[in-house]
């Protein structure tokens, strides 16, 4: 069974420029999770979709940062105008439905904002 | 305010003894509790889950146990080695199954 895949794996930006990030979850699974992960810090959620629908995004900081999930399977984290701050790990996860069971990870997306 | 506390930043334990980690919460009331394993530059990845009515859960050489009234987890590993040297992440489930995750601990295991 194929993992969960991001791309790309790192990027490295200046402020105020945008940048997008590419998940595909594990074939079937219904939910889908963004993470942000600052160096020393866990994960935390910025948003989940179940299916094409979001369920959670309090803490997406929406002025800045979207995300579709279109057609339910593959996902896009996008940020725009990107802050030093956003210098993180992004990453993505899935279950087959909801947070009750193993949320699956994908290796993350490492972004450096200069 | 609620918290989620991993008893410190990095642990040091002698190959063979059993390392013992530590996962604390204040004002929570989780469904259960999940333990993760993440190695530098990987995701996380899923170890153990217990819920709020179980005490005790083990597999293999892991064992967790979860103490709804001291508000703590505790993640044992025994005949530890350096292979299990990585960082651990708790995580709880809140409402609506929304999942908090700690800090983590870097765990060391010394030759």
């Amino acid at each position: 069974e194929a993992g969960v895949a991001q791309s790309p794996r790192y990027k490295i930006i200046e402020k105020r420029q945008s940048v997008a990030f590419w998940c595909n979850p594990i074939s079937g699974h219904a939910t889908l999770y963004w993470y942000q992960q600052i160096l020393g810090q866990g994960p935390k959620l910025l948003i989940q979709f179940q299916n094409n629908g979001v369920v959670d995004d309090s803490q997406l900081p929406k002025d800045r940062f979207s995300a579709e999930r279109l057609k339910g399977v593959d996902s896009t984290l996008k940020i725009q105008p990107a802050k030093l701050e956003d210098s993180a790990v992004y990453l993505c996860a899935s279950t087959q439905q909801g947070s009750q069971e193993t949320q699956y990870f994908g290796p993350g997306t490492r972004l450096l904002v200069l | 305010s609620q918290k989620i506390e991993q008893n410190s930043e990095a642990l040091n334990i002698q190959e063979g003894k059993t390392a013992t980690l530590t996962c604390n919460y204040t004002n929570y009331s989780p469904a259960y509790l999940q333990w993760y394993r993440q190695d530098p530059g990987r995701g996380p990845v899923f170890l153990l889950l217990i819920r709020e009515n179980e005490k005790e859960k083990r597999k293999e050489r892991l064992k967790v146990t979860f103490d709804t009234t001291l508000k703590q987890s505790l993640f044992h590993i025994t005949a530890s080695q350096p292979a299990d040297s990585a960082t651990y992440l708790c995580a709880l489930a809140i409402r609506d199954d929304k999942i908090i995750f700690g800090k983590g601990t870097r765990l060391h295991i010394l030759p």
